[in-house]
Formats: structure tokens, C-alpha cells, sequence
């Protein structure tokens, strides 16, 4: 009964290749987001999703493109993937906006190697 | 500019000891202050959430603590476990359109036996 799931949990790939990593929560949560943290463990928020509309938007390059199909899942697709992107990806989930005091809850993390 | 900064970057503590972790911060305009912990391997959990108004509010052994003007929090573990080394993240919101969020670089805590 894991509150965010993520999958896969590891996901090696080489250059140039797409990818995808899917997320879902089960907490009824109206709020999702997607976090990049890198090897330095600096957490970056890439995209927040707020009943099925996009956000927040960071300046991520356009390879990379969050897709809900309902607020209980927010997929990350990643086009032309390339080494920079090698990181643990984060889902996570929040009742609202993290302008409110909801807690937000994440995910266990995808580890994206890309060679 | 719209910064979090932790210090120290890392500690090492005795087990049984108490610490206290800083994050200041120059976020306006400021909506709250959440401190996580995350260990090796997993997702971030958060130990407290803080607004404006609250100045002490603690979780178990953690405590955090906010002073609004000069715009710092600082988190104190009594009583260091094994289980408490990890790394600790700072997180400010701003009250802004699209409510923003700023992360420090986390300070890292290593209890030792």
C-alpha cells in the first residue's frame, strides 16, 4: 500500500534513446510533481501538476515532457536522452500547492544511468 | 535573489549527542519553511512544516525552530540515533504567483557508534 510508487526503480539506457518513468499515487492527492536530484544530491523541481494542468515549469529542456492521464499518475518521457541526464528522478504529491502546509510525499526514486 | 543555504555541509556526531543543522534563507515573499530528511537511497520525508506566525514546532527528538526577520531556521535532533544519519533539506515557499520553492543543498549527518 505504498503511498507514491514509482517504475522502474533503476532504468539504464544509452544515449539517444526515449525513455519513460510512471508514477502514481494513491493518497487522492490533487498535486504531483517531478524532481531531478543530481549527483551532488541537489533536489531541482522540474514540473508540478495540479488537477491534470501543468504548473509549474522549470527550465527543463523540451525533451523532457510530463504527462498525466489522471491526477493519480504523472508520467516523465524523455526524449534523445543524453549523459547530463544521468540522476534519481523523484515523483512526488502534495493535497494542494506547496504554498499551503500540506505534506508532501515522495516517491522512492528512479536512478537513471544513461552510457 | 531567492536562496537556501544550509550549514554546516556535513557533520559527524557521537550517538547520544545533540546537533543543530542551519538553513538561512532570502526567499520573499516567504510562505513556509519545511525541513526533510532523506536517507541513503530513498525519497525525502518531511519532519516539519513551519508559516510565518510559528516560530518552534517539533517532531519526536526533531525540533525546528524560524526567526521570520532575520529569515533563519534552524533544526536541533537531541538524543542522536544511528537511524538519524541522513541527509537533512531545507525547503522555503514563496507565497508568490505559482508558489515557487527553493531548496537548500542539504547538510549531511553521520551519527557514529
Amino acid at each position: 500500500d505504498t503511498a507514491v510508487s514509482q517504475t522502474p526503480k533503476y532504468l539504464v539506457t544509452q544515449m539517444g534513446n526515449d525513455k519513460s518513468i510512471k508514477c502514481e499515487q494513491n493518497l487522492g492527492h490533487d498535486t504531483m510533481y517531478w524532481y531531478k536530484q543530481d549527483s551532488k544530491k541537489f533536489l531541482k523541481i522540474m514540473f508540478s501538476y495540479n488537477n491534470k494542468e501543468l504548473i509549474i515549469n522549470e527550465t527543463v529542456p523540451n525533451r523532457f515532457s510530463p504527462k498525466s492521464p489522471d491526477k493519480a499518475h504523472l508520467n516523465l518521457h524523455i526524449n534523445s536522452l543524453e549523459l547530463g541526464d544521468s540522476a534519481v528522478y523523484f515523483c512526488a504529491s502534495s493535497r494542494s500547492l506547496l504554498g499551503s502546509t500540506d505534506t508532501q510525499y515522495f516517491g522512492p526514486g528512479t536512478r537513471l544511468t544513461v552510457l | 535573489k531567492n536562496q537556501v543555504e544550509q550549514s554546516p555541509q556535513s557533520l559527524i556526531i557521537l550517538e547520544g549527542k545533540n546537533c543543530t543543522l542551519q538553513c538561512n534563507y532570502t526567499v520573499s515573499p516567504f510562505s513556509n519553511l519545511r525541513w526533510y530528511k532523506q536517507d541513503t537511497g530513498r525519497g525525502p520525508v518531511s519532519l516539519t512544516i513551519m508559516t510565518f506566525s510559528e516560530n518552534t514546532k517539533s517532531n519526536g527528538r526533531y525540533t525546528a525552530t524560524l526567526d521570520a526577520d532575520t529569515k533563519q531556521s534552524s533544526l536541533h535532533i537531541t538524543a542522536s540515533q544511528l537511524s538519524d544519519s541522513a541527509s537533512y533539506i531545507c525547503v522555503v515557499s514563496a507565497s508568490n504567483t505559482g508558489n515557487q520553492f527553493y531548496f537548500g543543498t542539504g547538510t549531511s549527518l553521520t551519527v557514529i557508534p
